[in-house]
């Protein structure tokens, strides 16, 4: 099956500066990645999207790239602000006969300090 | 719009005790449906899917169950629910190839 890695579990940075998180997936079947914003106590929010024939995706201060080749995708998000202190969540998934089934990675918690 | 609803909200069970909760969506007809279980500080895992009326796949094996007696609505069972079980427990709908999560209910095996 589909497995999700992605680094770092923790990132901490500071307010105005940018931030990375990269995933890598093990399916070539793989042709949908979107990554979910998830406050404390609160459900995953999607946030952006990427579909495997586009390579790049940017929505205001976010932006998604996807390497099919590799096998890597990666969330940045520019000019950070306290309030995109979340815990950030990548997925990959494919259709099947269940739809989009997708596959998590572990997340990434972020820090926004002022 | 699209809603999803979850219910309870919250919940606190005792071993041994059997389990209930609700997914209904409003909204879409004929919808793929997910049930998700989050651990406290971990990553989501699908437990169940469903593409329609009585179509219930799992993808762990667990001492939980699911059901969807209608279009819009997905149940998860436990007969007798295991510490393990505790978690924020998120059902999702699927539009074209976005999944959007309900609000959530947030259990605790005691």
């Amino acid at each position: 099956g589909e497995n999700v890695e992605q680094h770092p579990s923790t990132l901490s940075v500071q307010e105005g500066d940018s931030a990375v998180i990269k995933c890598t997936y093990s399916d070539s079947a793989s042709n949908y990645f979107p990554w979910y914003k998830q406050e404390l106590g609160k459900r995953p929010q999607l946030i952006i999207d990427i579909r495997s024939n586009v390579g790049e995706k940017k929505d205001q201060r976010i932006a998604v790239t996807l390497n099919k080749t590799a096998k890597h995708f990666s969330l940045h998000i520019t000019e950070t602000q306290p309030e995109d202190s979340a815990v950030y969540f990548c997925a990959a998934g494919s259709n099947s006969n269940s739809g989009y089934a997708l596959n998590f990675g572990k997340g990434t918690s972020l820090l926004v300090t002022p | 719009s699209q809603t999803i609803h979850q219910w309870p909200a919250t919940l606190v069970q005792p071993v041994g005790s059997p389990l209930s909760l609700e997914c209904t969506v409003e909204g879409t007809s004929n919808p793929n449906l997910y049930w998700y279980r989050q651990a406290a500080g971990r990553g989501l895992q699908l437990l169940f899917y469903s593409v329609g009326i009585g179509q219930i796949s799992s993808e762990v094996p667990q001492n939980l169950s699911a059901s969807r007696p209608q279009d819009r609505q997905f149940i998860l069972s436990s007969k007798k629910l295991l510490l393990s079980d505790s978690g924020f427990y998120l059902c999702a709908r699927q539009t074209s190839y976005e999944q959007y999560f309900g609000p959530g209910t947030r259990l605790t095996v005691t």
